[in-house]
């Protein structure tokens, strides 16, 4: 099956600063890459995906990456704010009916 | 509009028993999925479903059983717990399966003595 690997485990950065997070996939089908957020005690909640066919997509402040030749993509979130403060998953899709999920990011905002 | 729903919420069973962990959606999605989340590990795909009588095996179903009978409706039966089917599990459903924004419930604890 696909493996994703997702990197850094844990981020702080101060509040304002950008935030950053990689990830990487095995499964040259894949053509589907969401990233969810997930605030303690919840399900996750998407906040932003990329299809292959796309290098790049942004929304407000967050903005996600795709390099297909390499097999990475990246979360980007600008300004970030005590809100943003959560854990971050990344996911591919090879198949069309599954996902594999990244071992999650814990981002903390420094108020 | 509810979204996604799980019942129960916690959930405490000794090692050997059975139980049911129920989600329902009510946003007429065909395509249904449970995850276990454990730490460290991500979210890992149990059993999904296309729509109403069809289910397959994601990356770890050993344990589990799942059936569709109703389009909103996707319950997960634990056979005889073990100790290491301890996790949060999480329901989705999205409207056009896997390639798809997925609509996750709020999750269920489940601890196994």
């Amino acid at each position: 099956g696909e493996n994703v690997e997702q990197h850094p485990s844990t981020l702080s950065v101060q509040e304002g600063d950008s935030a950053v997070i990689k990830c990487t996939y095995s499964d040259s089908a894949s053509n589907y890459f969401p990233w969810y957020k997930q605030e303690l005690g919840k399900g996750p909640q998407l906040i932003i995906d990329i299809r292959s066919n796309v290098g790049e997509k942004k929304d407000q402040r967050i903005a996600v990456t795709l390099n297909k030749t390499a097999k990475h993509f990246s979360l980007h979130i600008t300004e970030t704010q005590p809100e943003d403060s959560a854990v971050y998953f990344c996911a591919a899709n090879p198949t069309g009916n599954q996902f594999y999920f990244g071992t999650g990011t814990s981002l903390t905002v420094i108020p | 509009n509810a979204g996604v729903t799980q019942t129960p919420k916690f959930q405490v069973l000794k090692t050997g028993q059975s139980m049911t962990l129920q989600c329902a959606q009510d946003m007429n999605h065909e395509y249904m999925s449970w995850y276990r989340q454990d730490p460290g590990m991500g979210l890992r795909l149990i059993h999904y479903s296309v729509g109403a009588g069809i289910t397959d095996q994601g990356e770890v179903p050993n344990g589990y059983n799942v059936s569709r009978s109703t389009t909103e409706d996707f319950p997960l039966r634990l056979l005889s717990a073990a100790p290491s089917q301890t996790s949060v599990y999480f329901c989705a459903s999205s409207y056009g399966g896997g390639r798809y924004e997925q609509y996750f419930g709020p999750g269920t604890r489940l601890t196994v003595t």
